[in-house]
């Protein structure tokens, strides 16, 4: 059965700390990972990684998918209180399964 | 102009009774999904339709009947309501298959 674990479950840090969330797969026909913010309704979009060792980033938020361990890493530098949310992981298929598959999330409070 | 949009927001009802939510996006979209987050935030596939065809059921409940008149509606029929259905159902959408997700608001639905 296909698996994404993310850890850690729940995360407190405080404002200006840099956190580093992970999300470890297995899953037969990897094609992506995707990573979103969910904060009170629908999750949002963040990055999607299909290339091992490519980092994309978006102002203080990062990732980079390592392909051979099975894993991803997002990363926040500088962290504000509107980073609080829950961050979910996901992976996509290759050929016509258009599903995606999600971990179970870590939920971060960033406090002042 | 929201761009996936789901009606209604909250849905609460007796067991035994069926209900509809429905859903539209107007971003042009050829795949449309249903995921269902249980109250410990996981998010898990239902149904996807590429073009108005449906490609992928997940073990749901012969109670769960989606329907996709044309490709910007997708439409999620429940009978015969459990307890064990109350969760938050989110639609979502995406360019093609393979790409990433947008997702609704969520229906927020209650079985008492």
């Amino acid at each position: 059965e296909d698996k994404v674990v993310q850890s850690p479950l729940s995360l407190v840090v405080h404002e200006g700390d840099t956190v580093t969330l992970n999300c470890s797969y297995e899953v037969t026909n990897f094609r992506s990972l995707l990573w979103y913010k969910q904060e009170k309704k629908a999750p949002t979009f963040l990055f999607m990684l299909t290339s091992s060792g490519i980092e994309k980033k978006s102002g203080r938020l990062s990732s980079i998918l390592d392909k051979k361990e099975l894993f991803s890493i997002l990363n926040i530098t500088a962290t504000q209180t509107g980073d609080s949310a829950i961050y979910l992981c996901a992976v996509g298929y290759t050929g016509t399964a258009s599903k995606l598959t999600f971990g179970t999330g870590t939920r971060l409070q960033v406090t002042l | 102009d929201t761009a996936v949009s789901q009606t209604p927001k909250y849905l609460v009802t007796q067991m035994g009774n069926d209900k509809s939510i429905k859903c539209e996006q107007n971003l042009g979209h050829d795949t449309m999904y249903w995921y269902k987050q249980d109250s410990k935030k996981f998010l898990k596939i239902m149904f996807s339709y590429n073009n108005k065809e449906l490609i992928i059921n997940e073990t749901v409940p012969n109670r769960f009947s989606p329907k996709s008149p044309d490709k910007a509606h997708l439409n999620l029929h429940i009978n015969s309501l459990e307890l064990g259905d109350s969760a938050v159902y989110f639609c979502a959408s995406s360019p093609l298959i393979g790409q990433p997700q947008h997702f609704g608001d969520g229906t927020r639905l209650s079985i008492l």
